[in-house]
This record gives C-alpha cells, sequence and structure tokens, in this order.
C-alpha cells in the first residue's frame, strides 16, 4: 500500500494559470479530503468526497473545483490561480464517512506559490 | 461547530512528560477526540482517539474529563524527535457532514536537550 499519494510536490504558478492538484489513495477509501495549510494556520477544509460522484464544499471552497469520478482518485483543480491561493495543499482519506472511531490518513502535501 | 482552543507553544526537556490541553466548551453529544501529530513538511498522522474518560496507546495517554469540555493529550518521556504540532480535532464522523471537523491552529511542541 502507497497509502495517500500526492503529485506534484512542488508547483509555482502565474497569476491567472490553472492546474490540477492530484491526489490518489489505494486503500479503497470512501471519503476524501483536501485541506490548505497557510504559516501558522491550522489546516482548512477545502472541498471533500464521500465516495464517487458525490463532492461538497469545506470552509474555504471558492476558487477551488473538485471532482471524484473513481474511488481512487480525487483531483483538486484551480481555474485561476491568484496569490491568496499560495499555501501548503494535503489531501486525505478515511475508510467511511460516518464510523467515528476511524483515522485520517494524510498525503505528504503539495507546495504551492502563485507569483 | 465545536471550537477548540489549544497553546500555541510548549517546550519540554528530553525524558519528561508532557501535556497539552485542548478546550472545547461547545462539544456536542455525539463529538469525539482526535489528537493528530505533524511534523515539518508532511502531512499530520493519527496519535489518539476518545470520547470520554481515559484512553491510552503505545503513544500517548488521552484524559478526558467527565464535562468533556477539555481534553489533555499526555507524552510521556518526550525525545528530540517528538518536536511536532499537535492537534485536537474534535466532531462527530456519524453525521456525514466533515463540515462539522475543523483543526484548529495547534501547539508547537520543542523539545530541548
Amino acid at each position: 500500500n502507497a497509502g495517500v499519494t500526492q503529485t506534484p510536490k512542488f508547483q509555482v504558478l502565474k497569476t491567472g494559470q490553472s492546474m490540477t492538484l492530484q491526489c490518489a489513495q489505494d486503500m479503497n477509501h470512501e471519503y476524501m479530503s483536501w485541506y490548505r495549510q497557510d504559516p501558522g494556520m491550522g489546516l482548512r477544509l477545502i472541498h471533500y468526497s464521500v465516495g464517487a460522484g458525490i463532492t461538497d464544499q469545506g470552509e474555504v471552497p471558492n476558487g477551488y473545483n473538485v471532482s471524484r469520478s473513481t474511488t481512487e482518485d480525487f483531483p483538486l483543480r484551480l481555474l485561476s490561480a491568484a496569490p491568496s491561493q499560495t499555501s501548503v495543499y494535503f489531501c486525505a482519506s478515511r475508510l467511511t464517512r460516518r464510523a467515528t472511531n476511524e483515522k485520517l490518513f494524510f498525503g505528504s502535501g503539495t507546495q504551492l506559490s502563485v507569483l | 461547530l465545536a471550537k477548540t482552543t489549544q497553546p500555541i507553544s510548549m517546550d519540554s526537556y528530553e525524558g519528561q512528560e508532557v501535556n497539552i490541553t485542548c478546550s472545547h466548551n461547545n462539544i456536542a453529544t455525539n463529538d469525539y477526540i482526535t489528537w493528530y501529530q505533524q511534523f515539518p513538511s508532511q502531512g499530520p498522522r493519527f496519535i489518539i482517539q476518545g470520547y470520554k474518560t481515559k484512553v491510552t496507546n503505545e503513544v500517548a495517554s488521552l484524559f478526558i474529563p467527565a464535562d468533556r469540555k477539555s481534553s489533555t493529550l499526555s507524552l510521556p518521556r518526550v525525545s528530540l524527535s517528538d518536536t511536532a504540532v499537535y492537534y485536537c480535532l474534535v466532531g462527530d464522523w456519524s453525521s456525514g457532514s466533515a463540515r462539522q471537523l475543523t483543526f484548529g491552529s495547534g501547539t508547537q511542541l520543542t523539545v530541548l536537550p
């Protein structure tokens, strides 16, 4: 098992460019999510998915799109990057969406800089 | 949302026991308390979870008083490798809504030699 895999690890964009952050998990997890982490702040939830074809917004969804066409993959799209989106992005997954005693598994993160 | 409050930072010395307290005054009946550890340039990692009283595993203990308005993560005999940010997470997964689950700013624990 590779766990949760995020690519790329680092990315520099210019304002207005678009890109997709990739996240894949090989644990057959039902639940997947994206967080962003800014200096001195905790993790803030962007979007999440409770299964293929089902997504919902988190705390800070503006400027980001997601889709979930397969159980394994949950890409995060920035359609028009802005400097305010400079951050570290983490993908996390969990076996099911409802069980209380399960843990979140996190990827190693993507450091994104928007100039 | 069960908002959490933790100290911003703590220092300790190798070999000491460290206790990090998290306040969650408006915790709901179905909420569980979970702690995560994050090293620089890595994603958070699950440490321990509990609902009430005391939970212990090979890494830490979690103490939750009867009113559940706070919780204390206890790390026995810390080493330099325990230097990390520790997050307290309070929420109810059974509702199916991840919006109820929020990470606070965490506590930066620095272990000194």
